[in-house]
C-alpha cells in the first residue's frame, strides 16, 4: 500500500525557514516524479514544485511564486522527499501535501497524496 | 487568478447528471493531458481521471472526463450526497513549464 507521510510543519515568522519531509512507503520511490501541493486556508490547490525520478535525472520545476525561495529534493536511500522553504511570507501559510506525480511534461496527474502538513507565517 | 478556469459552483438534485468545466489554453489543456481531483471536507484531494478520461482503479463508472480543444469536462452521473466536495482540473503548462490546477468548484447534491 502507497503511504506517504508529510512532517515539519510549525508555526514560523515572516523571512524564517521551514523544512518538510515526506516519507514514502510502498512503491519504489527513486522511480517516480513526487511533488508538493499548497493549499491556503479556504483556498483551492496550488502545485507548488515537483522533482522527477531516477529516469528523469531528478529535474526540479517551481511556481514562480516560491521559485528562488523554495527548494525540493530527495534522498532516494531514505525514501523521502523534501522542501526546504526559505524566506517565508504570510502568503505562504498553508496545508502542505505531499504526491506522487505521473508523467509530468505533458500533463501531470498525482495518485497518490500525503495527508498534509500545516505551515503557519506569522509574527 | 487560475490559469485554469473552472465554475466556482454547480448543484443538482440526488440520481440527476451534473458537469464541471474546466477551460485553459493552448499551452496547457490544448496539448497536455488532464486530471481530475475530489476534495471531501477536511480530507486530501483524490484522483479520479488522468489522461483526460481514464477512471483510475476503484473509482465508479458515474464518473467521466473528457476533452476538447482547450476545455476539459467532468461529468458525474446519478448523482449521491456523498459527491458533495470540492473538485479540481489540472495539468501541465508548457509555456511557464509548471502544473497549474483550476480554482476548485464546489459541487452541492441539493
Amino acid at each position: 500500500e502507497v503511504q506517504l507521510l508529510e512532517s515539519g510543519g510549525g508555526l514560523v515568522q515572516p523571512g524564517g525557514s521551514l523544512r518538510l519531509s515526506c516519507a514514502a512507503s510502498g512503491f519504489t520511490f527513486s522511480s517516480y516524479a513526487m511533488s508538493w501541493v499548497r493549499q491556503a486556508p479556504g483556498k483551492g490547490l496550488d502545485w507548488v514544485s515537483t522533482i522527477t525520478g531516477s529516469v528523469g535525472g531528478g529535474s526540479t520545476y517551481y511556481a514562480d511564486s516560491v521559485k528562488g525561495r523554495f527548494t525540493i529534493s530527495r534522498d532516494n536511500s531514505k525514501n523521502t522527499l523534501y522542501l526546504q522553504m526559505n524566506s517565508l511570507r504570510a502568503e505562504d501559510t498553508a496545508v502542505y501535501y505531499c504526491a506522487r506525480a505521473q508523467r509530468i511534461t505533458t500533463g501531470v496527474w498525482f495518485d497518490h497524496w500525503g495527508q498534509g502538513t500545516l505551515v503557519t507565517v506569522s509574527s | 487568478q487560475s490559469v485554469l478556469t473552472q465554475p466556482p459552483s454547480v448543484s443538482a438534485a440526488p440520481g440527476q447528471k451534473v458537469t464541471i468545466s474546466c477551460s485553459g489554453s493552448s499551452s496547457n489543456i490544448g496539448n497536455n493531458y488532464v486530471s481530475w481531483y475530489q476534495q471531501l471536507p477536511g480530507t486530501a484531494p483524490k484522483l479520479l481521471i488522468y489522461d483526460d478520461n481514464k477512471r483510475l482503479s476503484g473509482i465508479p463508472d458515474r464518473f467521466s472526463g473528457s476533452k476538447s480543444g482547450t476545455s476539459a469536462t467532468l461529468a458525474i452521473t446519478g448523482l449521491q450526497t456523498g459527491d458533495e466536495a470540492d473538485y479540481y482540473c489540472a495539468t501541465w503548462d508548457g509555456s511557464l513549464s509548471t502544473g497549474v490546477f483550476g480554482g476548485g468548484t464546489k459541487l452541492t447534491v441539493l
